[in-house]
């Protein structure tokens, strides 16, 4: 069974220029969150999804990023004209369809994408 | 805001010593911490401590949830290599938002051999 997976790993982006990260929940999952973790900082939460619905975006930077999370296909973060204040991993996770994070409480985390942006 | 600090913030020990990791919280409708492992690729869970299970252990892992301290701690005995990792503490609220975590910013630990 293979857990969550994410690509790119690792992206290199200049100034100006769109990134986009891709997310598969676990086999099973379908409900996905995104987080984001700066240079020195903690995890942060970003944004909740389900197949085809943002649940909760209170963590999403107001402009240029935007995630989907459609029918078919990974999970999608999407950051439009990076800045070098982007530059962090992105973490994604996913819990079962049931909405509960599973009998021990984890949520199930991918490696992460660490973006660089020049 | 809810808040998790930890400390400290980076250990360095040898191989067979025993390690005390701290996690302290402010939340509003405490849940649950939980304690995860990031070595270079995804974090991974540890434990869940809640009011109903303040005390978990798995080999030479344990800890502890301390909720008049509003703390908890981990430790890790006769410590091995493989031990080292960022070791993150994080807690959830109760409620709708069930699933967003508050990290604290992680303690790095290095066991020497």
């Amino acid at each position: 069974n293979a857990g969550v997976m994410q690509n790119p790993r690792h992206l290199v982006r200049r100034r100006g220029q769109e990134a986009r990260l891709r997310c598969s929940p676990m086999k099973g999952h379908s409900h996905v969150y995104w987080y984001r973790q700066l240079p020195e900082e903690g995890l942060k939460f970003m944004v909740y999804l389900q197949k085809e619905n943002i649940i909760d975006e209170s963590g999403m930077p107001k402009e240029r990023f935007s995630a989907e999370f459609p029918k078919e296909g990974p999970s999608i973060l999407r950051i439009q004209q990076v800045v070098r204040g982007d530059s962090a991993a992105y973490f994604c996770a996913s819990s079962p369809s049931t909405g509960r994070r599973g009998n021990t409480g984890e949520l199930f985390f991918g490696e992460g994408s660490r973006l660089t942006v020049l | 805001e809810d808040k998790v600090v930890q400390s400290p913030l980076s250990l360095v020990v040898h191989e067979g010593d025993t390690v005390t990791l701290n996690c302290s919280y402010e939340v509003t409708n405490f849940r649950s911490l939980l304690w995860y492992k990031q070595e270079k690729k995804a974090p991974t869970f540890l434990f869940m401590l809640t009011s109903s299970g303040i005390e978990k252990k798995s080999g030479r892992l344990s800890s502890i949830l301390d909720k008049k301290e509003l703390s908890s701690i981990l430790n890790i005995t006769a410590t091995q290599t493989g031990d080292s990792a960022i070791y993150l503490c994080a807690v959830e609220r109760s409620g709708g938002s069930n699933y967003k975590l508050t990290f604290g910013k992680g303690t790095l630990l290095t066991v020497n051999p």
